[in-house]
């Protein structure tokens, strides 16, 4: 079974500072992928960025780098420069290479960039 | 091009009633996946279809259904509804392939059972 945590249920950051969004997970899993999605209040899940379990390079996309320790089981969420509009709950996922893509989610952490 | 579409965005049923949810993936994806947010979670997975056949199933009752059709899109059925069902749904669409996990999700459609 695969499970994420998320244990920052909120999270406070001044504009155009740096935040990192905490996350573990476990899985007996041997090949999986990581994401972090976006969640802002309209409901729509945002796709931010990807890490494969056996990719070498930490993942960056623009403004968010995936910190990836795999020995730890920890894909925490580095947005830099942050805006305003990054405010929004973020969501840790997991997906289990092969078979059905059965995405596995924490429960969110909810970040409020303040000016 | 056109993201995944949901229909319709909101809803209001009363419990015992049936709802059918549905949703359109983006162009050339063949995978669909519905996922049940309920406030204050992450959303869980019920269903994923790919190329019209059921390829994985969440730990969800009977009561709820889906199919997918030649075109790819999708219909999430809820037959009996409780009130524990009010949630957000939401549907993602991917190309399907094994080396493709990007899901694309839909904006939802809100579900409030009374």
């Amino acid at each position: 079974a695969q499970k994420i945590t998320q244990t920052q249920p909120g999270m406070f950051v001044q504009e155009k500072e740096a935040v990192t969004l905490d996350c573990t997970y476990d899985t007996s899993d041997p090949s999986y992928g990581l994401f972090w999605y976006k969640q802002p209040s309209s409901g729509e899940m945002i796709f931010l960025i990807y890490q494969g379990s056996y990719d070498q390079q930490n993942a960056t996309e623009g403004r968010y780098s995936l910190n990836f320790q795999k020995a730890r089981k920890s894909a925490n969420l580095v947005i830099s420069a942050s805006q305003l509009g990054d405010s929004a709950m973020y969501f840790c996922a997991m997906i289990r290479s092969g078979g059905y893509q059965k995405v596995t989610f924490g429960i969110g952490t909810k970040l409020q960039v303040i000016p | 091009d056109a993201g995944v579409t949901q229909s319709p965005t909101h809803l209001i049923k009363t419990r015992g009633q049936h709802v059918t949810l549905r949703c359109s993936p983006i162009s050339g994806h063949k995978s669909v996946s519905w996922y049940q947010q309920v406030l204050g979670q992450g959303p869980q997975f019920i269903f994923q279809y790919y190329e019209k056949e059921e390829r994985g199933r969440g730990n969800f009752p009977d009561r709820f259904s889906a199919r997918q059709f030649p075109n790819y899109s999708s219909e999430l059925n809820v037959n009996a509804l409780l009130l524990g069902d009010s949630a957000l749904y939401l549907c993602a669409s991917s190309r399907g392939t094994d080396h493709s996990y990007e899901q694309y999700f839909g904006p939802g459609t809100r579900l409030t059972v009374t």
